[in-house]
């Protein structure tokens, strides 16, 4: 099991920019792909994006496709979520997770959590 | 699109509860395997795995929770509802991307 620590959520206005990141513990950080959710107040959870291993590939939802990228360091165990021309829709918990599934599906890691409010 | 019902479900305790999920498409992947999930998150907390492809229980989930299905239709079960599974209950799909949840079903105790 690994540890992850969200941060860089805050308030932040209609339009603008933020970077939230999650650093993971561990020696094996390039080994697995990286995934943001979401929680928006009220609603249900939201996938975001996945990153692979090696930061090669990338896949993001329709709603953030454009807006949105992911990306990863992985000399510092650390991956990113750049949040661009920012709505009041984005204002929800963010999660980094490790999730991914191969023939089996051997991770279930999350962190607890980025609080990002868009509001002017 | 993934469609689960109910959204809400009281439920009273040491009773059954099945949550039902529905994926627009079919969700075997090429490799062979269906990549659909449920996860749980209790208020306050981040989310859980329970169930993995479709039937597999994650370690150290109890085993009143099981998973069924095939194709597009998916059904979470708790055999004896316990205080401690209040929650939202959510499937995923993690077979075609973008991944995709489904709107979440709240359990409550009646």
């Amino acid at each position: 099991q690994v540890q992850l620590v969200e941060s860089g959520g805050g308030v932040v206005q209609p339009g603008r920019s933020l970077r939230v990141s999650c650093v993971a513990s561990g020696s094996t950080f390039s080994t697995y792909g990286m995934h943001w959710v979401r929680l928006p107040p009220g609603k249900g959870l939201e996938w975001l994006a996945v990153i692979s291993n090696d930061g090669s590939e990338k896949y993001y939802a329709d709603s953030v496709r454009g807006r949105f990228t992911i990306s990863r360091d992985n000399s510092k165990n650390t991956v990113y979520l750049q949040l661009n021309s920012l709505r009041t829709e984005d204002t929800a918990m963010y999660y980094c997770a490790r999730i991914d599934c191969g023939p089996d599906c051997p991770f279930d890691d999350w962190g607890q959590g980025t609080l990002v409010i868009v509001s002017s | 699109v993934m469609t689960q019902s109910p959204l809400s479900l009281p439920v009273t305790l040491g009773q059954p509860a099945s949550i039902s999920c529905r994926s627009s498409e079919e969700l075997v992947h090429s490799n062979g395997n269906t990549y659909l999930h449920w996860f749980q998150q209790r208020p306050g907390q981040s989310p859980r795995r329970l169930i993995y492809k479709v039937s597999n229980r994650d370690s150290g989930v109890p085993d009143r929770f099981s998973g069924s299905g095939s194709g597009t239709d998916f059904t979470l079960k708790i055999n004896r509802v316990e205080a401690e599974d209040v929650g939202v209950y959510y499937c995923m799909q993690g077979t075609h991307f973008p991944w995709t949840f489904g709107q979440g079903t709240k359990v409550e105790i009646k």
